[in-house]
């Protein structure tokens, strides 16, 4: 079975400060994705960065990286730099290769305070 | 990246009526998806939609309810049937990229069940 844990319902950041997002993952596939993505009160869902299993090095993507620790089955998201217009939903999602189905956390509501 | 278009971005339906959601994207694809977000939630997948087949529903949802047309590579509809209140949700279409390390969603259909 395939699950997602994302245990910080509600983070507060400052503004210009790095933030960090924690996503853990339980699989039993050995090769599958790992997503992030950002949700404002709009409801789009907005794709960040995405993690191979078998990458060795993290993703980065601009002010977003990935700490993927594979060992330890996490793939927490950095944001660095943090701005007023991060604030937002913040989804995990891991797929495996052999389908396609998402399997989503419960995602992290992230506060921006200036 | 793939563009994708919903209507209607959102809706207040009455009980027991149908509402038929549209999913458009700017290229072919061969999967499209459909999931269901109910407040406060994570995402749940509704259902996948190749072309020039049935649906493949996921556990918990059945044809009768949520009907899905797939008439070619760029298009899809979803239809909620027979509303309920707890039908209220967001729900999104999503289409993955050629290569595995993408998927994106559409901007959702915010419904509300009276």
């Amino acid at each position: 079975a395939q699950k997602i844990t994302q245990t910080q319902p509600g983070m507060f950041v400052q503004e210009k400060e790095a933030v960090t997002l924690d996503c853990t993952y339980d699989t039993s596939d050995q090769s599958y994705g790992l997503f992030w993505y950002k949700q404002p009160s709009s409801g789009e869902m907005i794709f960040l960065i995405y993690q191979g299993s078998y990458d060795e090095q993290n993703a980065t993507e601009g002010r977003y990286s990935l700490n993927f620790q594979k060992a330890r089955k996490s793939a927490n998201l950095v944001i660095s730099a943090s701005q007023l217009g991060d604030s937002a939903m913040y989804f995990c999602a891991m797929r495996p290769n052999t389908g396609n189905q998402f399997y989503f956390g419960t995602g992290t509501s992230l506060t921006v305070i200036p | 990246s793939a563009v994708i278009s919903q209507k209607p971005s959102r809706d207040i339906c009455q009980r027991g009526t149908s509402l038929t959601i549209q999913c458009q994207v700017d290229s072919q694809v061969t999967m499209m998806f459909w999931y269901r977000q109910q407040p406060g939630q994570s995402l749940t997948l509704i259902a996948t939609a190749n072309q020039g087949s049935e649906a493949t529903y996921e556990s918990g949802f059945v044809i009768d309810k949520f009907p899905i047309s797939r008439p070619n590579l760029t298009f899809s509809t979803l239809t909620v049937s027979n509303m309920s209140p707890e039908d209220s949700s967001i729900y999104l279409c999503s289409v993955g990229a050629l290569s595995y390390n993408e998927q994106f969603f559409g901007p959702g259909t915010r419904l509300t069940v009276l």
